[in-house]
């Protein structure tokens, strides 16, 4: 069965450095988006992505994230600067198409800044 | 704008006890809705889903109906396991232009015991 697939599954990383999280979607699937997950706390939507550019993005999503799809394949959240507050869960999903369909989750990558 | 509110948790039940987790919706479209389950130390995973009013969605032994006329969407299972123990998520999305994202409730933390 195809799946989501999210690496690394767990990253930690010191203030102030770059992270690159990395996300291979399901093949045929058009629309993809990054989520975090505060412990314990509710999922809470960063960014969504269709047709290689930004397609919403949330009040999280400030100039410190950037997504990419470089070649076809992976998607990838990069966080330029990172803060204690970044540590989280981040789950990455990719729907064929909209609306009625399921989204498919990763595993997620906890990241944790310290 | 669109939103899910959880019924808030923890929930504690013996096994083979009747569940109820509350889900209520506002949307300005016509949403499609969704439980999604997280198991211990895993990603997200569609529990069950429904695309319209009264559709009736099951899986495993839960189900939830698509209330209209109560924005409602309420898990229920007649007999839980202890193996259900986990994190309940409601989500919706609505169409709108986009990416038509999902929206997730608070989750519902659901402990089985034996």
């Amino acid at each position: 069965e195809p799946e989501v697939t999210q690496t690394p599954s767990h990253q930690v990383t010191q203030m102030g450095q770059e992270v690159i999280l990395r996300c291979v979607p399901i093949s045929n699937h058009l629309y993809f988006y990054w989520y975090r997950q505060i412990l314990g706390q509710k999922v809470e939507f960063l960014v969504s992505f269709y047709n290689n550019e930004i397609s919403e993005k949330s009040e999280i999503f400030d100039d410190q994230f950037s997504v990419e799809r470089p070649d076809g394949s992976n998607f990838t959240l990069k966080i330029r600067s990172t803060k204690l507050e970044d540590s989280a869960m981040y789950f990455c999903a990719s729907r064929r198409r909209t609306v009625n369909t399921e989204a498919f989750f990763g595993q997620g990558t906890r990241l944790t800044v310290v | 704008g669109d939103s899910v509110t959880q019924m808030e948790g923890p929930v504690t039940l013996s096994e083979e006890a009747f569940l109820t987790i509350n889900c209520t919706y506002t949307a300005t479209g016509y949403p499609s809705l969704f439980w999604y389950v997280q198991y211990p130390g895993e990603g997200l995973q569609l529990l069950l889903k429904a695309t319209k009013a009264d559709d009736k969605g099951s899986n495993k032994g839960f189900e939830a109906t698509y209330r209209k006329e109560t924005t409602s969407f309420h898990l229920e299972k007649g007999s839980v396991q202890v193996s259900d123990s986990a994190v309940y998520f409601c989500a919706l999305t609505a169409y709108q232009t986009g990416a038509n994202n999902l929206f997730f409730g608070t989750g519902t933390r659901l402990t089985v015991i034996p």
